[in-house]
């Protein structure tokens, strides 16, 4: 089965740096994605990690290990508009992508 | 535009009825997904089609469910006999091709949303 955990909720202050965890169990894998969406908006990419490591692209990092079943996703320098849900979510050996709960940031002046 | 683009955006149905959500991907992208998100919920995987495969149905939760692509472009998801737990966002997203193990990044089989259609059922 897949199985995917990530906080419900986080919150935290502009100009902060905010780490949110993913951890996973899954009938294959053939990489993690992170998508950012806003209240009543459609996910937005934002990273994809198949190899273990530390994908940077600008203010946001993604990392993973893949014998740990886990991933995170870096904010830095978090800005107002940061305000968002963020979802992990797992491609199998397939093409088909499970989805973690998400975990609704909010960020604080 | 180039982005998935989904209609209608908002959808306000009686109990009983049956409703169609429509999907048109980017063009050229080869896969095309439905799913489901329930208010502050994550997303539900419904139905996902590749090429001119036979879809993948194991996500949609009830008979009452259907979906076609046509032509290997616009999608069309059914509800039939709607409930009031079927009220949710439904989105579609479409990718560009079916990636095997390790394919590096580079976004080539990211799945791209669309804006969403919002059911409400009363």
């Amino acid at each position: 089965g897949q199985n995917i955990d990530q906080p419900t909720e986080m919150t935290a202050t502009e100009g902060a740096i905010v780490q949110i965890n993913c951890t996973y169990q899954t009938s294959g894998f053939n990489g993690l994605f992170w998508y950012q969406q806003h209240a009543g908006e459609a996910p937005t990419f934002l990273s994809y990690n198949v190899l273990d490591g530390l994908e940077e692209k600008g203010r946001f990092s993604s990392f993973l290990s893949r014998s740990k079943g886990y991933s995170y996703l870096l904010l830095k320098e978090l800005q107002m508009k940061d305000s968002a849900s963020y979802l992990c979510a797992v491609k199998n050996a397939g093409n088909m992508l499970t989805f973690g709960g998400g975990t609704r940031l909010m960020v604080k002046p | 535009g180039a982005g998935v683009s989904q209609s209608p955006s908002n959808k306000v149905t009686e109990k009983g009825k049956d409703v169609e959500l429509r999907c048109d991907p980017i063009s050229g992208h080869t896969a095309l997904y439905w799913y489901r998100q329930s208010l502050g919920q994550g997303l539900e995987f419904l139905i996902y089609f590749q090429g001119n495969s036979a879809p993948d149905k194991s996500g949609l939760p009830s008979d009452r469910f259907s979906a076609e692509r046509t032509g290997g472009s616009v999608s069309t998801l059914t509800i039939q006999r709607t409930q009031q737990e079927d009220s949710a966002v439904y989105l579609c997203a479409s990718s560009l091709v079916r990636a095997g193990p390790f394919q590096l990044a580079g976004g080539v089989d990211t799945q791209y949303f669309g804006p969403g259609t919002r059911l409400t059922v009363l």
